[in-house]
């Protein structure tokens, strides 16, 4: 049972590239989202998904799209990439009151 | 709006020294508090919820509605409780957790 599995790690972008942050779950939970953390913020929600083919904004959605064709995957997309959205990236999974996360993405964007 | 406010960013204490992370919430409906932590290289983990009133590893952490708290505390700190702790309010029907700023946790010898 592998959890909330996020790929890649780590991971250096230029100004304008485009990227897709994958976030996978094995635990057959319909709730999934992405957070960033930064430093003095704490987390703060870009998107969510209440199950396949529902999305919705959260707090700091611009910049990033997602999209939920599976309960399983639920990629993030970073359209063009700006050095204000260099961060951690962390998806998770909640059933009922618990909340699973990933290990984290560091994103630099240069 | 519903919001999480952890005053403290860093909090140092001497080994078996008592420890209370503050955290308090603005929200006009029926909380759900959490606490997680992430401890040096790994993932955000649920330390514990309002809701089942239990103690994990020590710590304990009581819904205050009045005084719109929710501290975590620790009777006698371990070094092996150095971390970042988050608080984080659930809202009723809605799954989104917001999450306070953090407060690391620093348990010296």
């Amino acid at each position: 049972n592998a959890g909330v599995t996020q790929t890649p790690k780590f991971q250096v972008l230029k100004t304008g590239q485009s990227m897709t942050l994958q976030c996978a779950q094995d635990m057959n939970h319909e709730y999934m989202s992405w957070y960033r953390q930064d430093p003095g913020m704490g987390l703060r929600l870009i998107h969510y998904s209440v199950g396949a083919g529902i999305t919705d904004q959260g707090e700091v959605p611009n910049g990033y799209n997602v999209s939920r064709s599976t309960t399983e995957d639920f990629p993030l997309r970073l359209l063009s990439a700006a050095p204000s959205q260099t961060s951690v990236y962390f998806c998770a999974s909640r059933s009922g009151a618990k909340a699973f996360f990933g290990q984290g993405t560091r994103l630099t964007v240069v | 709006a519903q919001r999480v406010t952890q005053p403290e960013k860093l909090l140092s204490v001497f080994k078996g020294a008592p420890v209370e992370l503050k955290c308090n919430y603005s929200y006009s409906g029926s909380p759900e508090l959490f606490w997680y932590v992430q401890y040096s290289r790994q993932r955000l983990q649920l330390l514990l919820r309002h809701i089942s009133r239990e103690s994990i590893k020590g710590f304990t952490a009581d819904l205050n509605k009045g005084e719109t708290s929710f501290h975590l505390k620790k009777p006698f700190a371990q070094e092996e409780d150095s971390a970042m702790y988050y608080c984080a309010l659930g809202r009723t029907g809605r799954r989104a957790l917001t999450f306070g700023s953090g407060t690391r946790l620093q348990v010296q010898p």
